[in-house]
């Protein structure tokens, strides 16, 4: 089985302070990892992934995660933040054998007040 | 660029009723899912599909059925509506282990 976790449903901010949104995952295998971002009223779009080498892994629009097995999370950062990030963000885990399938957390609302 | 399309983009249903939401990919991508998004939850898988012909159940398929009869085309079929079953619905392709393209979703009502 596999689950994935945003213990923060809600998160809030000023502009120009750092944003975590966490993201906790279970899984048996070695997970890929996944950060989608949701723009209110849009489709998912991707942001960053985790496969496999350096923990930390940069995406589009100056996001960043860094990958922790020990603790098993995948925390999503970036440093300002911009009233433009506010949306939906999405982690998501996706098994390593052939078939697996590709799980959502219920996603963390972002608001970043000017 | 990868394209996934979804029709229709809106649809109101009768409670009872059967109702086919389409999909289709022009990215070759061996994977095809359908999500539902509900305030609260998130996106919930409810089929998916690795190679055409065949189908997956996701974590919540009780009450759909799905279709692949080939690479580009994943169909999700409710035979018959239920008020539950309003939602926002999402198709997506993929090729695996990398970045999944979503269509713009169907907004479905059941009345």
């Amino acid at each position: 089985a596999q689950s994935v976790d945003q213990p923060d449903a809600h998160v809030t901010l000023y502009e120009g302070a750092s944003l975590e949104l966490r993201c906790s995952y279970s899984y048996s295998a070695a997970p890929y990892l996944f950060w989608y971002v949701q723009y209110p009223g849009q489709s998912l779009q991707f942001l960053l992934k985790y496969i496999t080498g350096d923990a930390v892994v940069k995406g589009t629009k100056g996001f960043e995660a860094e990958f922790r097995k020990s603790n098993s999370s995948f925390n999503l950062k970036k440093s300002p933040a911009h009233w433009s990030d506010s949306a939906k963000y999405f982690c998501a885990l996706e098994g390593s054998g052939t078939g697996s399938k590709l799980s959502f957390g219920k996603g963390a609302k972002l608001t970043v007040s000017p | 660029e990868a394209a996934v399309t979804q029709s229709p983009r809106s649809k109101v249903a009768v409670t009872g009723g059967k109702v086919t939401l389409s999909c289709h990919q022009t990215n070759n991508h061996d994977y095809m899912y359908w999500y539902r998004q509900d305030t609260g939850h998130g996106l919930r898988l409810i089929h998916y599909s690795y190679v055409a012909d065949s189908t997956e159940k996701g974590d919540i398929p009780d009450g759909y059925k799905a279709s692949r009869p080939s690479q580009e085309n994943f169909s999700l079929i409710l035979e018959l509506a239920s008020l539950s079953q309003t939602a926002v619905y999402f198709c997506a392709s993929s090729p695996r282990n990398t970045e999944v393209f979503f269509g713009k979703g169907t907004r479905l009502t059941v009345v």
